[in-house]
């Protein structure tokens, strides 16, 4: 049973320019959210998207973006790149269907570790 | 005032030994509740949900009190593999965004 998977793992970046990172969420999962961990932080929520469109968003701005497709996968957009978007970015997917106890609890892909210089 | 709060620590504990983590949370709607931990540059792992009745996993026990809105995360038997930072998480609303404390740093030594 494949967990979720994001790509590329590492990624370094100038001021200014663009970048997408890509997620693709658990088996059986339909709902994707993105998150945000600065070192020595907590994650902050990005978004979350189901059913291809962001259902939910934290308080970000409008630089960042994102995407669901038809086989629930998802990327994240983020415009004009500042020093203080280098952080760690999580993937995290969850199933909108609640079983139980367990429903709703979401589970992270390895992350994506951006660099702006 | 930040929505989920925690010790951030470092707890330095021996191996063997009981130690404890709490978390306060702001909101008072608050749904569910979650402890998670994550290693030194990877991705936080869901360790246990956390219900009104407490729940026990092996040597791990968290416990939840809506009226005082704190959560408590209980490690028996500490060990070395438990070194790690544990964060609170706490969902507002079912299904949507996760909400995280800063984390608490175990350390757990020989």
């Amino acid at each position: 049973d494949a967990g979720v998977t994001q790509s590329p793992t590492h990624l370094i970046k100038t001021r200014g320019q663009q970048v997408t990172l890509r997620c693709s969420p658990k088996s059986g999962h339909d709902t994707v959210s993105w998150y945000q961990q600065a070192l020595g932080q907590g994650p902050q929520f990005i978004f979350q998207y189901y059913e291809e469109e962001e259902r939910q968003r934290g308080n970000f701005p409008d630089r960042f973006s994102g995407h669901q497709f038809p086989n629930y996968s998802s990327e994240l957009n983020v415009n004009a790149l500042l020093l203080g978007d280098s952080a760690l970015y999580l993937c995290a997917s969850s199933s909108s269907i609640g079983l139980g106890r367990n429903s709703y609890e979401q589970y992270f892909g390895p992350g994506t570790r951006l660099t702006v210089t | 005032r930040k929505e989920v709060e925690q010790d951030p620590g470092p707890f330095n504990v021996p191996e063997g030994a009981t130690v404890a983590f709490n978390c306060t949370y702001s909101n008072s709607a608050s749904q569910s509740f979650f402890w998670y931990r994550q290693d030194c540059r990877k991705e936080p792992k869901l360790l246990m949900s956390v219900y009104s009745s407490g729940n026990e996993d092996g040597r791990f026990t968290a416990q939840l009190n809506r009226a005082s809105q704190y959560i408590s995360l209980l490690i028996r038997d500490s060990k070395l593999s438990d070194s790690a930072t544990y964060l609170c998480v706490v969902n507002e609303n079912a299904g949507n965004m996760l909400t995280f404390g800063g984390g608490t740093r175990l350390m757990v030594k020989p």
